[in-house]
C-alpha cells in the first residue's frame, strides 16, 4: 500500500521568504507525482506534474523535484506572497496499482504580509 | 475552455436518503475519477470510469456506485446515507486513465444530517 506523508502539516512565514514543502512516499514504483493547491472549501488546482522519468519541473515561482529512489519530492516556492496561502497537497500515482492518486494530508501554508 | 464542472455545489441530505452528484470532464478528457475528502484529510479514491466502465475501485462500500455516459460525463450515487458520508466530493478528469495530468472540479459539499 502506498503511504504518502507531508511535512510540515502547517507552516507560517512572512512575505518574501523562500520555502520548501516536503512529500515522502513508501513505494518508489510510481508513474507520476502531482502537486496541488487547495483553497479552503474549494477544489484542487494542479500546480506541477512530474513523470517518473523526470527529476524536476518548474512553473513560475514554483519548482518541484522528485527523487524516486529515496521516495521524496519537494515543492519549492520562491519569494512567497500572501496569495500563496492555501493547503498544498502531494499525490502519487503508482505504476502497478492502476489509476488511483494517493494523497498526503497536505501542508497548510500561511504567508503573512 | 471549460474545466471540470460539478453540480450541485452544496447539498444537505437526511440519513438514509440517496444522493446523486454530477461531473462533466474537461474538454477532450475521457476518464473520470471520484474522490471523497473529509475535513482535514487528503482526498480518498472512490472509483474511476473509462469507456463507460468502472476500471478501478477504492475501499468504499457498495453503497457508492457510479456511471459514465457516452459524452464522458459521470454520476456518483450514494445510497443509504450515513452521517460519516458528509464530505467534499471531488471529481477529476484526465486523458486516458494513467498517463496525464489530473484536473479537479470545485467539488460538491455533502452534509448528511
Amino acid at each position: 500500500k502506498q503511504e504518502v506523508t507531508q511535512i510540515p502539516a502547517a507552516l507560517s512565514v512572512p512575505e518574501g521568504e523562500n520555502l520548501v514543502l516536503n512529500c515522502s512516499f513508501t513505494d518508489s514504483a510510481i508513474y507520476n507525482l502531482q502537486w496541488f493547491r487547495q483553497d479552503p472549501g474549494k477544489g484542487l488546482t494542479s500546480l506541477l506534474l512530474i513523470q517518473s522519468s523526470q527529476r524536476e519541473q518548474t512553473s513560475g515561482r514554483l519548482n518541484a523535484s522528485l527523487d524516486k529512489s529515496s521516495g521524496r519530492s519537494t515543492l519549492y516556492i520562491a519569494a512567497s506572497q500572501p496569495g500563496d496561502s492555501a493547503t498544498y497537497l502531494c499525490a502519487v500515482r503508482r505504476s502497478n496499482s492502476g489509476y488511483a492518486l494517493n494523497f498526503g494530508k497536505g501542508t497548510s501554508l500561511l504567508v503573512t504580509p | 475552455d471549460a474545466g471540470v464542472t460539478q453540480s450541485p455545489t452544496h447539498l444537505i441530505k437526511t440519513r438514509g436518503q440517496q444522493v446523486t452528484l454530477r461531473c462533466s470532464p474537461k474538454s477532450g478528457h475521457d476518464t473520470v475519477s471520484w474522490y471523497q475528502q473529509a475535513l482535514g484529510q487528503g482526498p480518498q479514491f472512490i472509483f474511476q470510469y473509462y469507456e463507460e466502465e468502472e476500471r478501478q475501485r477504492g475501499n468504499f462500500p457498495d453503497r457508492f456506485s457510479g456511471h459514465q455516459f457516452p459524452n464522458y460525463s459521470s454520476e456518483l450515487n450514494v445510497n443509504a446515507l450515513l452521517l460519516g458520508d458528509s464530505a467534499l466530493y471531488l471529481c477529476a478528469s484526465s486523458l486516458v486513465p494513467t498517463g496525464t495530468e489530473a484536473f479537479f472540479g470545485q467539488g460538491t459539499r455533502l452534509t448528511v444530517v
